[in-house]
């Protein structure tokens, strides 16, 4: 089962930052944060990933506190097509598969 | 932009027959996946492999699948005898370079599969 915790839904007005907060509350010391997206069924699209240190890609940003315990993924300007289900997960530095919960579902509403 | 490639997109088949599903992972990846999504539902994970044998697998994927690795650049998943539950979208992901430490999991846009 999914070692992480996310709200269900959120809903987001285009062109505002979308904040997506995760909690994890059981991740080890060598586990990376990765966050994913799937948009209506595609397969799973990997967005960022980090370990302790906040990272920013040409997708997003990820913040992550500094006990670990919970991370916030940014989507600075959200646009209809962010739409989607976006899953954070926790992953060794090996290459162990992903286990994925029902992730947030954010809407993005013009 | 490398990508994991899938085929077919879409198939129906008939309970009880055999299914190939195909997927040419990026081409220098060493680890490659499958997983499953029935409708509505979260994405599992089926199995792991690596080295031309299985490195993980779940507790859904039992003696009616397998996987092969038939030559330099494919990757498939049999399942044997399908049955109705067997429906689902069906993604295949890779990942692992030799000589890096990236390990970021790449999935493909899947094949779905309709057992009748």
């Amino acid at each position: 089962d999914a070692k992480t915790t996310q709200p269900t839904s959120m809903d987001c007005a285009e062109g505002r930052a979308a904040n997506l907060p995760c909690n994890h509350s059981t991740i080890s010391g060598n586990e990376y944060v990765y966050w994913y997206r799937q948009i209506h069924s595609q397969g799973p699209q990997y967005i960022i990933h980090g370990l302790k240190n906040n990272e920013t890609n040409e997708m997003a940003s990820l913040i992550i506190t500094e006990d670990r315990k919970s991370s916030t993924l940014i989507l600075p300007h959200a646009t209809l097509r962010d739409t989607a289900v976006y899953y954070c997960i926790d992953r060794n530095s090996g290459n162990t598969p992903l286990v994925f919960g029902k992730g947030t579902r954010l809407s993005v509403i013009a | 932009e490398p990508e994991v490639t899938q085929t077919p997109s879409h198939q129906v088949t008939q309970m009880g027959q055999e299914v190939i599903l195909r997927c040419v992972p990026i081409s220098n990846h060493l680890y490659f996946y499958w997983y499953r999504q029935i409708l509505g539902q979260k994405v599992e994970f089926l199995v792991s492999f690596y080295n031309n044998e299985i490195s993980e697998k779940s507790e859904i994927f039992d003696d009616q699948f397998s996987v092969e690795r038939p030559d330099g650049s494919n990757f498939t998943l049999k399942i044997r005898s399908t049955k109705l539950e067997d429906s689902a979208m069906y993604f295949c992901a890779s990942s692992g370079t030799l000589g890096t430490t990236g390990n970021t999991i790449y999935f493909g846009e899947g094949s779905w599969l309709t057992v009748v």
